[in-house]
């Protein structure tokens, strides 16, 4: 069954610990995304890599970093200089085209 | 700025009846508009698209209506079901202005309650 699969579905970090979220999938699609939803705001793009070993930065990159050294893994790692890093994190891939995104269920990250 | 405003937060229907949710956008730009339907705790989904060629799209009980000269569209749910509830997304790109799903823009979504 292919598909986004976004691990832990919960994560728990204390202030000043790099974490890193991890989203892979099987649907062989170029494209990957990683979004930021925060409470009553739309989704805010970080980062989105459109071939493998390239990576552009979105609108909300600080603090932020990522690789893509296989098609299928989009790694995301919360540094310690991301000012407010608790926020539900979702990966989304898409073929190279034109086409809707498929989203993972997420990651919700609590920093304390 | 917002590029993309989806103006209610909220939206409480009869089951039965039309849920009507609306998205303005600013970026005369833009040319693909979507709609994502989002339940708690679970990723974004695909429900329907439109392209700025086109002032209408139908799939099922969905129809997403586009004007540009208003830069406003809606989406159509008829009859909705109580399965509808969840938060709804416009997003919006400027494909054929160098734009990718890389840029898509997000409005802050619509909460759709549709009630037995």
């Amino acid at each position: 069954d292919g598909g986004i699969t976004q691990s832990p579905k919960y994560l728990f970090r204390k202030e000043g610990q790099n974490v890193t979220l991890s989203c892979e999938q099987n649907l062989n699609h170029d494209a990957m995304y990683w979004y930021r939803q925060d409470p009553g705001q739309g989704l805010r793009l970080i980062y989105y890599s459109q071939i493998v070993n390239d990576f552009q930065k979105g609108d909300i990159a600080e603090g932020y970093s990522v690789s893509r050294e296989k098609k299928e893994s989009f790694p995301l790692t919360v540094t310690s200089a991301q000012k407010n890093p608790t926020a539900f994190y979702l990966c989304a891939s898409s073929p190279f085209s034109n086409s809707p995104l498929h989203f993972g269920n997420g990651t919700r990250l609590t920093v304390t | 700025d917002q590029q993309v405003k989806q103006n209610s937060p909220s939206l409480s229907v009869q089951e039965g009846r039309i849920s009507i949710l609306n998205c303005d956008y600013t970026n005369s730009m833009f040319d693909y508009f979507l709609w994502y339907k989002k339940y708690p705790a679970e990723g974004p989904t695909f429900l329907i698209s439109i392209s700025s060629i086109k002032d209408k799209n139908e799939d099922g009980r969905f129809t997403v209506f586009l004007n540009k000269s208003a830069k406003h569209l809606s989406l159509h749910i008829v009859p909705s079901q109580p399965g509808d509830s969840a938060v709804y997304f416009c997003a919006a790109s400027a494909m054929n202005y160098g734009g990718s799903q890389g840029n898509l823009i997000f409005g802050k979504g619509t909460k759709l309650s549709v009630k037995p």
